[in-house]
């Protein structure tokens, strides 16, 4: 287990288009988080799953956005109809349930609208 | 209000100088802090939390309540600690990050 894997890592698409991004967590870790970081900002949560229950979701997660972990594995995080203010780095981290401060993160998905 | 401010953008300290990063936080219950770093082209990761009290790499955080602070310091900075470092406050699941601090050491 490498860690934390995102896919894919660049994706740049036009307004309006819908984007789909991958995130698998270290294996044995059942909570999984996403986190949005625009340019001179820090990492902001958008929404957490344990298992494959969403338990949270950020007010800053418009309707546009869902994300789901069918299987409690792997999550995917949609945007649909995407926007010039959705160009923004999307992180996925995974933790433990019992130790979520400590949560590994991916590298990271680039996403820019044109 | 749930917030934690960095004050400082970008910190340019010499080599062998201290280290103070500073961070303050709102938060009206008991806080959970962590200190974050990322170094370049490396994954954002856990420094250390408040509740542990240990040194990492030299560095260390003290929780101040009453001033509502934890500042991260180092007394002797070395070029390998250069890095965008984020203070963070764990209020339930989340972690709320501040914007981040970047580091520069100068030989």
């Amino acid at each position: 287990d490498t860690g934390v894997s995102q896919n894919p890592r660049h994706k740049i698409t036009k307004r309006g288009q819908n984007v789909t991004f991958r995130c698998d967590p270290i294996s044995e870790h059942n909570r999984l988080y996403w986190y949005r970081q625009t340019l001179g900002q820090g990492p902001e949560f958008l929404t957490y799953f344990q298992n494959e229950a969403q338990l949270e979701k950020s007010r800053l997660l418009s309707d546009r956005f869902s994300a789901e972990r069918p299987k409690g594995s792997f999550s995917t995080l949609e945007i649909q109809r995407t926007e010039q203010g959705d160009s923004a780095m999307y992180l996925c981290a995974s933790s433990l349930a019992g130790q979520s401060y400590e949560q590994y993160f991916g590298p990271g998905t680039r996403l820019t609208v044109t | 209000a749930q917030r934690v401010t960095q004050p400082e953008k970008l910190l340019s300290v010499f080599k062998g100088a201290p280290v103070e990063l500073k961070c303050n936080y709102s938060y009206s219950g008991s806080p959970e802090l962590f200190w974050y770093v990322q170094y370049s082209r490396q994954r954002l990761q856990l420094l250390l939390r408040h509740i542990s009290r240990e040194s990492i790499k030299g560095f260390t955080a003290d929780l101040n309540k009453g001033e509502t602070s934890f500042h991260l310091k180092k007394p002797f900075a070395q070029e390998e600690d250069s890095a965008m470092y984020y203070c963070a406050l764990k209020p339930n699941d989340k972690i709320i990050f501040g914007k981040g601090t970047r580091l520069h050491i100068l030989p």
